[in-house]
């Protein structure tokens, strides 16, 4: 059945980046949006943007840009989220989310990345 | 920017009974653009209704979704043990997607 991957936890000293990996498997990877999200503890799930894994199309939320990239290597299933001059404020579980064009719900979720920012 | 309202934050029950969770819209937004989220501690959310009354692959018919406009509702009934969790309502229909804050139905 269709599953998403995610790439381990990661640490990161303020004004760093990161990059987040997403590896799909069990359906065709260019027939699904994918998202990125993020969810701080004890807070409400945060909607970071989405690439239209067959054109390679991104969309995302103003708040992050323009810190926020997001891209896909259709060659190898993979979806990627890059966040950059990051905060203690950026700590969360990233979510990588499958989803049909342009009925942007999320029916396949990832395993999650916990990425830390401290000093 | 959409801000979804849940209601109550908090709702204890028992097993067998019966749960109604509410979601406002400060915009209105169209029931083809409104979902539910389960999600457990430590594991990701997963979708339980889609175009507000839909649900997805593999949900019991317990859950079921209502609404339009400003006011959506998740009800659940006879709840089962493994239904105890936090529900999110979000919308898709303008961006940026949002999300409410979240409900947790924890046993009575």
């Amino acid at each position: 059945q269709a599953q998403l991957v995610q790439s381990g936890a990661e640490v990161r000293k303020p004004g760093a980046s990161v990059k987040v990996s997403c590896w799909a498997s069990g359906y065709t990877f260019t027939y699904y949006t994918i998202h990125w999200l993020r969810q701080a503890p004890g807070q409400r799930l945060e909607w970071m943007g989405w690439v239209d894994t067959d054109s390679g199309n991104t969309k995302y939320s103003q708040k992050f840009q323009p810190r926020v990239t997001i891209t896909r290597d259709t060659s190898a299933n993979t979806a990627y989220l890059e966040l950059s001059s990051l905060t203690s404020e950026d700590t969360a579980v990233y979510f990588c989310a499958r989803g049909p064009f342009f009925y942007y719900y999320m029916d396949v979720w990832g395993t999650g990345t916990t990425v830390t920012v401290s000093s | 920017e959409i801000v979804l309202t849940q209601s109550p934050g908090t709702l204890s029950l028992s097993p067998g009974e019966g749960a109604t969770l509410l979601c406002r819209a400060s915009q209105s937004v169209a029931s083809t653009y409104f979902a539910w989220y389960q999600q457990k501690p430590g594991q990701a959310p997963r979708l339980l209704i889609y175009a507000a009354s839909s649900r997805a692959t593999g949900i019991p018919d317990r859950f079921s979704g209502s609404g339009s406009g400003t006011d959506f509702t998740l009800t659940i009934h006879r709840l089962e043990p493994e239904d105890f969790a936090v529900y999110y309502c979000q919308q898709y229909g303008s961006s940026p997607l949002t999300f409410g804050g979240g409900t947790k139905v924890e046993i009575k």
